[in-house]
């Protein structure tokens, strides 16, 4: 199964509102977690990302929170605008040590889309 | 500042066939990551590249391979075409030993028929 996962498919906002976006993942090794923007025909847009060491990191309008305890990672948007509707993916990687080329596998989940209703 | 761009944007072949994709990093990168993203799924990883050598590769069989050229630029062929292939292929880079966020492209479509 997969590693990373989301609780909710599909999230319908007000524009306006708060958005939430969840995220569960299972490898107690993960150390370092990215949210991803998706818009139709284009490829995944950086948003914010989130070392293990951290628990809560903020960017514009965004903000990431890491529960370490229970795996959970979530995406705050603030005053959700029409532009943030897409797919949001969070994705994981495991720092494994090597070759001394580093290691860098980004694991994603399936990814909600949100709507924005105006 | 060129982002990560690939080409060609779309692509149709039939089963059997070959396919070479192509991608140029984003100015200053020098690793290169592909993936594949079927519909409706996240992307899966396929294998990455680092002075020109493939250094990690993700669940994907033999049929998939790729090469890195000293100008960091990468390609991803496939070989024995199958339906299931159809998807879209991102390609991403990053810098080795630096900044930890992968940028990726916008990705080519193949269909296979």
């Amino acid at each position: 199964g997969e590693s990373v996962g989301l609780h909710l498919p599909t999230l319908s906002v007000q524009e306006g509102d708060n958005s939430i976006i969840n995220c569960a993942y299972s490898n107690s090794a993960s150390d370092y977690f990215i949210w991803y923007k998706q818009e139709s025909g284009k490829g995944p847009q950086f948003i914010i990302d989130i070392r293990s060491n951290m628990d809560k990191r903020q960017g514009q309008r965004v903000t990431v929170l890491l529960n370490k305890t229970v795996k959970h990672l979530s995406l705050q948007i603030a005053a959700t605008q029409p532009g943030d509707s897409a797919v949001y993916f969070c994705a994981e990687n495991i720092n494994w040590a090597y070759s001394g080329a580093g290691s860098y596998q980004l694991t994603f989940g399936k990814g909600t889309k949100l709507s924005v209703i105006p | 500042d060129a982002g990560v761009t690939q080409s060609p944007t779309h692509l149709i072949k039939t089963r059997g066939q070959q396919v070479t994709l192509r991608c140029s990093p984003k100015s200053g990168h020098d690793t290169v990551s592909w993936y594949q993203q079927a519909l409706g799924q996240g992307p899966q990883f396929i294998f990455q590249y680092y002075e020109e050598e493939e250094r990690q590769r993700g669940n994907f069989p033999d049929r998939f391979s790729g090469h890195q050229f000293p100008n960091y630029s990468s390609e991803l062929n496939v070989n024995a075409l199958l339906l299931g292939d159809s998807a879209l292929y991102l390609c991403a880079s990053r810098v080795q030993g630096g900044d930890e966020k992968l940028f990726f492209g916008s990705g080519t479509q193949l269909s296979v028929l």
